[in-house]
C-alpha cells in the first residue's frame, strides 16, 4: 500500500463544475504539497500546507492532520484546468517528498 | 530567471550506452533532487543533494550516479543504460527546510527529460 494515496485516479467534469480531489496518507508528515502537471509534462507547485486551508484564485487546498487527509478543490472548473494533480508529502521532518500517483482531470466545455 | 533547466529534453539510447543528464538552477537553492516518473507510479527519488559536493541516495538509486561539483548544477549519470531505465526524469531544487522561518519549502521542477532505452 502506498504511503500517499489519491482518489479518484481519473476525473471528468463539465466546465463550471466544482471539483474535489482527495489525498490520504498513512505516515506522519510535516507538510503536504499539491502539484499540477500539464499535458506537456511540466510540474508546478500549487500549494504547500501543514495545517488549515489555503486559497489561490479558484483553487482551495485543505488539510486535516488528525485524519491524515487533504483535499484540493477547484471552483468553476475550466478546460484549462485539465491536468494531472499530484499530492506529495514531507515524511517526518525530512525534505524528501513521497508522491501520490496523481489524479488525471479532464474538463470539457 | 530561467528557474530549473534540464538538458537534453529527449534521448534514445541503446542498452549498455552511457549518458549524463544535466540539471541547472539559477535560484541559488541548496537542495537539488533527481526523480523518475513512470506510468501508474508516483515520482520516485533517485538521488539528492543538500549542498555543493554532497550527494545521497534516494528511493531508487541503483544504476545511477550523480555529482554536484557546482551549487547550480546537478548531474545524473547512467553508466550502462538498461530498458528498465526508460522513464521521464525530473530535476527539482529547493531551499533547505526551515530557511527564514518558511518551514518546508516548495520544490521547483525542471521540464523533464524523456529517455528511452532500446
Amino acid at each position: 500500500k502506498n504511503e500517499v494515496e489519491q482518489s479518484p485516479q481519473n476525473l471528468t467534469a463539465q466546465e463550471g463544475e466544482f471539483i474535489t480531489i482527495n489525498c490520504s496518507y498513512s505516515v506522519g508528515i510535516s507538510a503536504l504539497h499539491w502539484l499540477q502537471q500539464h499535458p506537456g509534462g511540466g510540474i508546478v507547485s500549487l500549494f504547500m500546507l501543514s495545517s488549515g486551508k489555503k486559497k489561490h484564485g479558484r483553487l482551495i487546498a485543505t488539510i486535516n492532520i488528525q485524519e491524515k487527509h487533504s483535499s484540493l478543490h477547484i471552483t468553476a472548473s475550466h478546460p484549462r484546468d485539465s491536468a494531472v494533480y499530484i499530492c506529495a508529502a514531507h515524511k517526518g521532518d525530512t525534505d524528501k517528498l513521497i508522491f501520490g500517483t496523481g489524479t488525471r482531470l479532464q474538463v470539457f466545455p | 530567471n530561467a528557474g530549473v533547466t534540464q538538458t537534453p529534453k529527449f534521448r534514445v539510447l541503446k542498452t549498455g550506452q552511457s549518458m549524463t543528464l544535466l540539471c541547472a538552477q539559477d535560484m541559488n537553492h541548496e537542495y537539488m533532487y533527481w526523480y523518475r516518473q513512470d506510468p501508474g507510479m508516483g515520482l520516485r527519488l533517485i538521488h539528492y543533494s543538500v549542498g555543493e559536493g554532497t550527494t545521497a541516495k534516494g528511493e531508487v538509486p541503483d544504476g545511477y550516479n550523480v555529482s554536484r561539483l557546482k551549487k547550480q548544477n546537478f548531474l545524473l549519470g547512467l553508466e550502462s543504460a538498461a530498458p528498465s531505465q526508460t522513464s521521464v526524469y525530473f530535476c527539482a531544487s529547493s531551499y533547505p527546510q526551515g530557511l527564514a522561518g518558511i518551514g518546508y519549502n516548495e520544490q521547483f521542477f525542471g521540464p523533464g527529460t524523456r529517455l528511452t532505452v532500446l
